[in-house]
């Protein structure tokens, strides 16, 4: 198994508080995303990283912000939680490309955030 | 707008049924990935294929990539209360350098005992 993991896996907060979800990896891998899974939606991104201090926007990044200031940390905050995040997310890491810019991505176990 | 539209969305079938699931879009993908879920737990990818028209088996799953890449199916023979759970196919577009996949929706399969 890939080393990925999640923290909290569980957490209720109010509405306007900020959030920070870490995710740390000891795979050495070079990109690292961040997803959330809701019914009916799937999986949708949310920012992603491509290497220290680089990062960018997914489809869903409105609300959201992130930071990788070592190889093993990507970290996701939400500065002023809404009821729209309560959400499941899941952090993925994926090494070297291969062939047709294929990389197979690793999840975490998810975190669940419900904001009330 | 999904990028990739899986159909159908629910299947509920009983052990040892044959079944297809579908991933479509309008869209070319350099590669078509399928992942499985179970509750709690985050995706594992099942195959990846690239080429168009490509089949790959893994024991009683089989994979195709359409002949155009825009399309893939997973078809499952004689099913087993093991392989319920929610699938995810996922796609690489052409000329994304950065390994970014766009998922499907997902197809949440129960085999009953």
């Amino acid at each position: 198994d890939a080393g990925i993991t999640q923290s909290p896996r569980h957490k209720v907060t109010e509405t306007g508080t900020p959030v920070t979800l870490r995710c740390h990896q000891t795979e050495n891998h070079r990109y690292m995303y961040w997803y959330r899974q809701d019914p009916g939606h799937g999986l949708r991104l949310i920012h992603y990283s491509y290497g220290v201090k680089d990062t960018d926007k997914g489809e869903v990044s409105d609300g959201y912000s992130v930071s990788r200031s070592k190889t093993e940390d990507f970290l996701l905050t939400l500065e002023s939680a809404t009821s729209s995040q309560t959400s499941v997310y899941f952090c993925a890491i994926s090494g070297q490309l291969k062939r047709a810019n294929t990389g197979e991505l690793f999840f975490g176990e998810g975190s669940r955030l419900t904001v009330l | 707008t999904q990028l990739l539209e899986q159909s159908p969305q629910f299947l509920s079938i009983q052990e040892g049924e044959n079944l297809t699931v579908y991933c479509n879009s309008s869209s070319v993908f350099s590669s078509l990935q399928w992942y499985r879920q179970e509750p709690g737990e985050g995706p594992v990818l099942l195959v990846t294929v690239v080429t168009g028209g490509e089949v790959k088996k893994l024991k009683r799953l089989t994979f195709q990539f359409g002949d155009a890449r825009k399309d893939s199916s997973l078809h499952i023979t004689a099913a087993q209360p093991g392989d319920t759970g929610l699938y995810l196919c996922a796609g690489a577009q052409r000329g994304s350098t950065l390994g970014r996949l766009y998922f499907g929706r997902g197809t949440q399969l129960t085999v009953w005992p």
